[in-house]
């Protein structure tokens, strides 16, 4: 079981909707991650969180928008969703000291539509 | 910058064959380096991790040693199982300014046929 708890685990939204994933963590983790998988490909790191503060962000275009309500919560806000964003969206949790692996969630499975 | 190169696959063995990955970096710096397992439909999990040279990392049989002089993290498996098959992804992760990042290799598809 894997201790990064993701919902939903699909979602299909249409372009002009607006939606979000979320993300929980209860081990104490101080970073948080968003990455995008595409299929048969890597993970792509979207953003970080670092103490509940954005620290990382790959250049991802503003259709995405992620938030940090506290220590334990991630969510990614989307809207105005192309079909070539759908993807498995992947959150993470690290203790942050470079030398710490990350947990992965199981993802959220995203098409648009 | 900072980059993983990875064996292609997809790699096909039989059960209780020898399995190697080969995995190669290059990184500033001193990285901390993983290997992650994908099984299909799911998030990747950590298998083994190394944080300095000349560590070996182990794990459910799975070993990994981190190689400095030829920035290599090969994984090895002695006898592997049907239940090894998955996308295996090799991984260095370096410190910037506090913040960490993840640098993925392409990923390995292996199949284990009985």
């Amino acid at each position: 079981d894997t201790e990064v708890t993701q919902t939903p685990k699909h979602l299909v939204m249409g372009m002009t909707n607006k939606k979000s994933l979320k993300c929980e963590q209860h081990m104490g983790h101080r970073a948080m991650y968003w990455y995008k998988q595409k299929a048969k490909k890597p993970p792509e790191l979207m953003f970080v969180y670092s103490y509940e503060k954005l620290s990382i962000n790959e250049s991802v275009p503003s259709r995405f928008s992620p938030e940090c309500p506290n220590s334990s919560l991630l969510n990614l806000h989307l809207h105005a969703l192309q079909p070539e964003d759908s993807a498995l969206y992947l959150c993470a949790s690290s203790q942050g000291t470079g030398k710490s692996p990350l947990h992965f969630g199981n993802g959220t499975r995203l098409t648009v539509t | 910058g900072d980059s993983v190169t990875q064996m292609e696959g997809p790699v096909t063995l039989s059960e209780e064959a020898f399995l190697t990955i080969n995995c190669t970096y290059t990184a500033t710096g001193y990285p901390s380096l993983f290997w992650y397992v994908q099984y299909p439909g799911e998030g990747l999990q950590l298998l083994l991790k190394a944080t300095k040279a000349d560590d070996k990392g182990s794990n459910k049989g799975f070993e990994a040693t981190y190689r400095k002089e030829t920035t290599s993290f090969h994984l090895e498996k002695g006898s592997v199982q049907v239940s090894d098959s998955a996308v295996y992804f090799c991984a260095l992760s370096v410190t910037n300014f506090g913040n960490e990042k993840l640098t993925f290799g392409t990923g390995t598809r292996l199949t284990i046929i009985p």
